[in-house]
């Protein structure tokens, strides 16, 4: 089956700094999304990506498909601290379901 | 605004005891999902259902477990009997997919705020 590997698992930073996690994926994929999931929480949409080097952005993010349609990268800039909480990657290739993968846990320190 | 309901949000059982859980989705979405997550799995999908009918539910161990969509406004997903194992926060998602999708497609995924399940 598809495998997604997400990096880094967890990342600690200042309030201010900007950050940037990625998923790369042993299959080609048509589809990437981007959650974010808070305490206690159902994991959130932040962004979709539907097309090879693609670039979108939403507020301070901004998530990239790329070319090779096997990887993806979310960077957030000047993190606040309600950044704080998972990050996941999900993709899919045309046939098989989404996949997630194992989430970036992100802290902010004020 | 729009969210997918899920209740309950949290439930304490003790092994051997049936559990239901239920998800209202968001009204018009032709989509349901059924996730399980754990701090060691991750996010893992149980069922899905499109239109109110099965799609793929191998991800769920059948012994035990069930996945229903009695009418559009509402899913259930039954463990009977629970084990300790099935300690996890479930999550119900659904989504909007356009006629003529690919079988396999999901779209964008809108997730509940989950149930929490602890069996003793």
């Amino acid at each position: 089956g598809q495998q997604l590997n997400q990096s880094p698992q967890s990342m600690f930073i200042q309030e201010g700094e900007d950050v940037s996690m990625n998923c790369t994926s042993s299959s080609i994929f048509n589809t990437w999304l981007w959650y974010k999931q808070d305490p206690g929480e159902g994991p959130v949409l932040l962004i979709a990506l539907y097309k090879a080097g693609e670039l979108t952005s939403n507020g301070r993010l901004t998530a990239q498909f790329g070319i090779t349609r096997k990887d993806s990268f979310l960077n957030i800039s000047a993190s606040i601290p309600s950044d704080v909480g998972i990050y996941f990657c999900a993709g899919k290739t045309s046939g098989s379901r989404l996949t997630f993968g194992e989430g970036t846990q992100l802290t902010v320190n004020p | 605004d729009a969210r997918v309901t899920q209740t309950p949000r949290h439930k304490v059982t003790e092994m051997g005891q049936e559990v239901t859980m239920r998800c209202q989705p968001i009204l018009g979405h032709n989509t349901v999902f059924w996730y399980r997550q754990t701090m060691m799995q991750g996010l893992e999908l149980l069922a899905y259902f499109r239109n109110r009918a099965p799609l793929d539910d191998s991800g769920m161990p059948k012994d035990r477990f069930s996945a229903e969509m009695p009418d559009a406004t509402l899913a259930t997903l039954k463990i009977q009997p629970s084990e300790p194992r099935d300690s996890a926060v479930y999550f119900c998602a659904s989504g909007l997919l356009p006629k003529g999708s690919d079988p396999t497609d999901t779209g964008e995924l809108f997730f509940g705020e989950g149930s929490r399940l602890t069996v003793l």
